[in-house]
């Protein structure tokens, strides 16, 4: 089964650029969805098919898919969003598969 | 915006049988392509199961296959997750959700909570 990697934490001072990788084999062609969860919430979608924002995202989330790993963007980063982060591909009809999680952590 | 309340968790002994319900707060609940995600404690997120608008299209993981029962009534604007023999590793948060764009999910809830333990 496909696994898609990303790194357990990132850290981050408010202001700065915090950047989360989602790696994986055979992204080619494929698009790469962006979740944020906060403790005790259900998943809110940031980011879809690779760097679109939903309507209400601040357009401080961005992301693009160079290949084989894709990347959340969070810029000028504020207190509240720190989260756990995760990204997700469908590989098949059947096959969807979510990325382990980052939590970030604003400093 | 759609919200959806999921409910019907609860506390089941290994082997037994459960359903999970989503209902949405809206008319064209018909129109929409949903799903069920679930989330272990502590864990991170997992795909279970898609039923297309018009409840022809049925697609599970491979970890739930043969086991849960995806169908929905849209008079009803409800979802409905049939699980069967469950299993320890089924402990998780349920939640509902619908095809946002492009196989993106737009969640709506907080999940049913189904704890599977002896």
């Amino acid at each position: 089964s496909y696994v898609l990697t990303q790194p357990p934490s990132v850290s981050v001072a408010p202001g700065r650029t915090a950047k989360v990788t989602c790696e994986g084999t055979n992204f080619a062609g494929k698009n790469v969805h962006w979740y944020q969860q906060k403790p005790g919430l259900a998943p809110v979608l940031v980011l879809y098919d690779n760097s679109d924002r939903p309507s209400r995202i601040s357009e401080r989330f961005s992301g693009f898919n160079s290949g084989n790993t894709a990347s959340l963007i969070i810029s000028r980063v504020e207190a509240g969003d720190e989260a756990d982060y995760y990204c997700q591909v469908w590989f098949s009809k059947s096959d969807c598969v979510f990325g382990v999680g980052t939590k970030v952590t604003v400093l | 915006e759609v919200q959806f309340v999921e409910s019907g968790g609860g506390l089941v002994q290994p082997g037994e049988s459960l359903t999970v319900s989503c209902l949405a707060s809206t008319l064209s609940f018909s129109s929409f392509n949903m799903h069920w995600i679930r989330q272990a404690p502590g864990k991170g997120l997992e795909w279970v199961s898609y039923i297309s608008g018009s409840g022809k299209t049925i697609y599970y993981a491979e970890s739930v296959k043969g086991r849960f029962t995806v169908s929905r009534d849209d008079a009803k604007s409800s979802l409905y997750l049939q699980m069967n023999n469950l299993h320890n590793d089924d402990t998780a948060t349920y939640y509902c959700a619908y095809s946002f764009t492009s196989g993106s999910f737009y969640f709506g809830g907080q999940g049913t909570l189904v704890t599977v333990s002896s």
